[in-house]
C-alpha cells in the first residue's frame, strides 16, 4: 500500500499567494523528502527533513515535520507561474537491518497551478 | 554539469517486442534506481542497484530487467512489453541509500 498520501490532490491558487500542501505516511521513517515534478519531466530534489528535525527552510519553501501525527507540510510562500507543477513527498523507511540499502517510497503527488 | 542522462527521451515499440532504456550518470553515485510512472500516478520502484547488489522489488513484473555493466551505466530491458507497461520510466541516483535522488528526464515508452 501507498506509504504517503498527499492533501490536496489538486490545489489552484493566484500568483503572489501561498501554497500548502500536507503530507500523511503510515509506519516510522527516517527522512522525509519533497519532490517537484514539471509536466513530462524527472523529478527535482526540493529538501531533506529528518526524522528528529521539526521545520526547515529553503529559500520560498517551508517544510514541517510531525512525526506523532506522521506527517509533513510543504509551504511555498509567494508563489509565481514557475512553481507550477506536481509536488510529491518522498518517506525513507526505517530499516535497521539494511543500512545503506534504503529506498524511497513516494506519494500521491499533490498537481499546483499557480494563476497568472 | 553532472547529471544523470536517459535515452531516448520518447520510445515506441510494438507489443512483445524487447526494448531496453538506458541511463548514465556522471555523479559517481553508487546507488541506481529505476521507477516507472503512469499518468498521474505516483513514481513506483521497480528495481535498484547498490554499487553492484542487484535488488529487485517483490510485485517487479518478470518481464523487467536491469543490467549496470559500470557505475556510470544502468539498462533497463523490457523482454515482451504489454499495452500495460506504456508509461514513463525514470531513472534516478543517489549516494548511497538515504540521501537525495537524482533523477534523469525520463523515457515515455509507447507500446503498439
Amino acid at each position: 500500500s501507498q506509504q504517503g498520501e498527499e492533501d490536496p490532490q489538486a490545489l489552484s491558487i493566484q500568483e503572489g499567494e501561498n501554497a500548502t500542501m500536507n503530507c500523511s505516511y503510515k509506519t516510522s521513517i527516517n527522512n522525509l523528502q519533497w519532490y517537484r515534478q514539471n509536466s513530462g519531466r524527472g523529478l527535482v530534489h526540493l529538501i531533506l527533513i529528518r526524522s528528529n528535525e521539526r521545520e526547515k527552510h529553503s529559500g520560498r519553501l517551508r517544510v514541517t515535520l510531525d512525526t506523532s501525527k506522521k506527517s509533513s507540510s510543504l509551504l511555498i510562500t509567494a508563489s509565481r507561474a514557475a512553481d507550477t507543477a506536481s509536488y510529491f513527498c518522498a518517506t525513507l523507511l526505517t530499516l535497521i537491518s539494511n543500512f545503506g540499502n534504503e529506498k524511497l517510497t513516494f506519494g500521491t503527488g499533490t498537481r499546483l497551478t499557480i494563476i497568472p | 554539469d553532472a547529471m544523470v542522462i536517459q535515452n531516448p527521451r520518447y520510445q515506441v515499440t510494438q507489443f512483445g517486442k524487447p526494448v531496453t532504456l538506458s541511463c548514465s550518470q556522471t555523479l559517481n553515485h553508487n546507488v541506481m534506481y529505476w521507477y516507472q510512472q503512469k499518468s498521474s500516478q505516483a513514481p513506483k520502484l521497480l528495481f535498484h542497484y547498490y554499487d553492484k547488489d542487484f535488488n529487485n522489488e517483490a510485485d517487479t513484473p518478470d518481464n523487467f530487467q536491469s543490467r549496470r555493466p559500470n557505475t556510470s551505466f544502468c539498462f533497463l530491458d523490457i523482454r515482451s512489453p504489454g499495452l500495460g507497461d506504456a508509461a514513463m520510466y525514470l531513472c534516478a541516483t543517489s549516494r548511497e541509500g538515504g540521501n537525495e535522488q537524482f533523477f534523469g528526464p525520463g523515457t515515455r515508452l509507447t507500446v503498439l
